[in-house]
């Protein structure tokens, strides 16, 4: 069974200071990684996924298997980052479709 | 509509009742999924319907929990004889079809507060 671990519940940063978001992972094989954030009355929405390997809103995620991690990084945050991050986890190739398994999620606050 | 629709989007009942959470789909999508989002427990995958059949009933908590979806289009989430600990955000997701791994699109949940 896989498991996603977000090991912060709650995150505070300054406007313009960097901001990690942690996240680990346990799964025996290969797995598809992804962020997705819920802003403040909207809808969960995918963020991004680490076999894109592109940046989005200025957020980059590095799939670590050594470390087992996959954690979310933006060099300088903004307000408008304030918002509920999940990591998300889907075996490749596998036959859970879609099954993702998220991790607890953690909200982010940038203070002006 | 252009996403995922649910209703109701807030539902309060009392222990003991039944309650029906709706859920229609992005047209075209094959693919349906109901997750419940709790205070500290992060999503939790309930069951996943690819078409009208659930090959992965494995996330509903006990037998009071049930789902269907006919048409390939609406699905309904049951929960006899609520209890408190029911109490939740019920999250329902499409994608088109079942290999779109990952690729998700969720609606605005449906709040359910039993009391």
């Amino acid at each position: 069974a896989q498991r996603v671990t977000q090991p912060e519940k709650l995150l505070s940063v300054f406007k313009g200071a960097p901001v990690e978001l942690k996240c680990n992972y346990s799964y025996s094989g290969s797995p598809e990684l992804f962020w997705y954030v819920q802003y403040s009355r909207q809808r969960l929405q995918l963020l991004l996924r680490h076999i894109s390997r592109e940046s989005i809103k200025g957020f980059t995620a590095d799939l670590n298997k050594g470390e087992t991690s996959f954690h979310l990084k933006k060099p300088f945050a903004q307000e408008e980052d304030s918002a509920m991050y999940y990591c998300a986890l889907v075996p490749a190739g596998g036959t859970s479709y879609g099954k993702l398994t998220f991790g607890q999620g953690t909200i982010l606050t940038v203070h002006p | 509509g252009a996403g995922v629709s649910q209703s109701p989007s807030n539902k309060v009942t009392e222990k003991g009742k039944d309650v029906e959470l709706r859920c229609d789909p992005i047209s075209g999508h094959t693919a349906l999924y109901w997750y419940r989002q709790s205070l500290g427990q992060g999503l939790e995958f309930l069951i996943y319907f690819q078409g009208n059949s659930a090959p992965d009933k494995s996330g509903l908590p006990s037998d009071r929990f049930s789902a269907e979806r006919t048409g390939g289009s609406v699905s309904t989430l049951t929960i006899q004889r609520t209890q408190q600990e029911d109490s939740a955000v019920y999250l329902c997701a499409s994608s088109f079809r079942a290999g779109d791994t990952g690729e998700l699109f969720f609606g605005e949940g449906s709040r359910l507060t039993v009391l």
